[in-house]
């Protein structure tokens, strides 16, 4: 059972150029989510699923697009990379009803923006 | 403006000492409130949690306590082990159809040998 499986692990971009974070889960999961996570910052939101074609926005969503084709996949694209999205991106995922269910999380994605 | 603070930043603790996280709120509309662990390069794992109907919830070493009053809980772990040195966060759900998870900003617990 893999779980939530982010790739890549490590990234380096240069400013402007895009990339796309990829999350995947095996446990049919409604619900998935795309966290950052900064020194002295904990985790904030940055967008999420709750089935497949229904994203919605987390407290940081500018700079970063979501989409929800399949229950399995919810990859994470920064359209023009900024030195501010350095930081340390994961992937969760759930079942519908949060509250009570444990939340999964993938073992993270770090990214430098040069 | 961050809707779960916690405190303190960074601890230390002796080998067999209490570690004490504490975290206050203001949006009465979470309804759930777990706590992670997470050691250096891995993902956040769940450890414990909460609903505000309850007041305490222990498990093993680890003990919630909830002041539904006062908008706070915290996080005990007795008799802390050197395995027990990570980060810790505290956070809290909005209920109903967001589903959003928001985090405190995290601990750094030292338990030193």
């Amino acid at each position: 059972n893999a779980g939530v499986t982010q790739t890549p692990k490590f990234q380096v971009l240069k400013t402007g150029q895009s990339m796309t974070l990829q999350c995947a889960q095996d446990m049919n999961h409604e619900y998935m989510s795309w966290y950052r996570q900064d020194p002295g910052m904990g985790l904030r939101l940055i967008h999420y699923s709750v089935g497949a074609g229904i994203t919605d926005q987390g407290e940081v969503p500018n700079g970063y697009n979501v989409s929800r084709s399949t229950t399995e996949d919810f990859p994470l694209r920064l359209l023009s990379a900024a030195p501010s999205q350095t930081s340390v991106y994961f992937c969760a995922s759930s079942p519908l009803s949060v509250g009570g269910n444990t939340i999964y999380f993938g073992e993270g994605s770090w990214l430098t923006v040069v | 403006q961050q809707q779960v603070k916690q405190s303190p930043q960074s601890l230390i603790v002796q080998k067999g000492g209490i570690s004490i996280i504490n975290c206050a709120y203001e949006n009465t509309a979470f309804d759930y409130f777990p706590w992670y662990q997470q050691f250096p390069g891995k993902g956040p794992a769940l450890l414990i949690a909460i609903r505000p109907d309850v007041s305490e919830k222990k498990e093993g070493r680890f003990t919630i306590s909830f002041n539904k009053s006062a908008k706070q809980f915290s996080l005990h772990i007795m008799d802390s082990q050197p395995g027990d040195s990570a980060t810790y966060f505290c956070a809290a759900l909005e209920g109903g159809a967001t589903n959003k998870l928001i985090f405190g900003t995290g601990t750094l617990l030292a338990v030193q040998p």
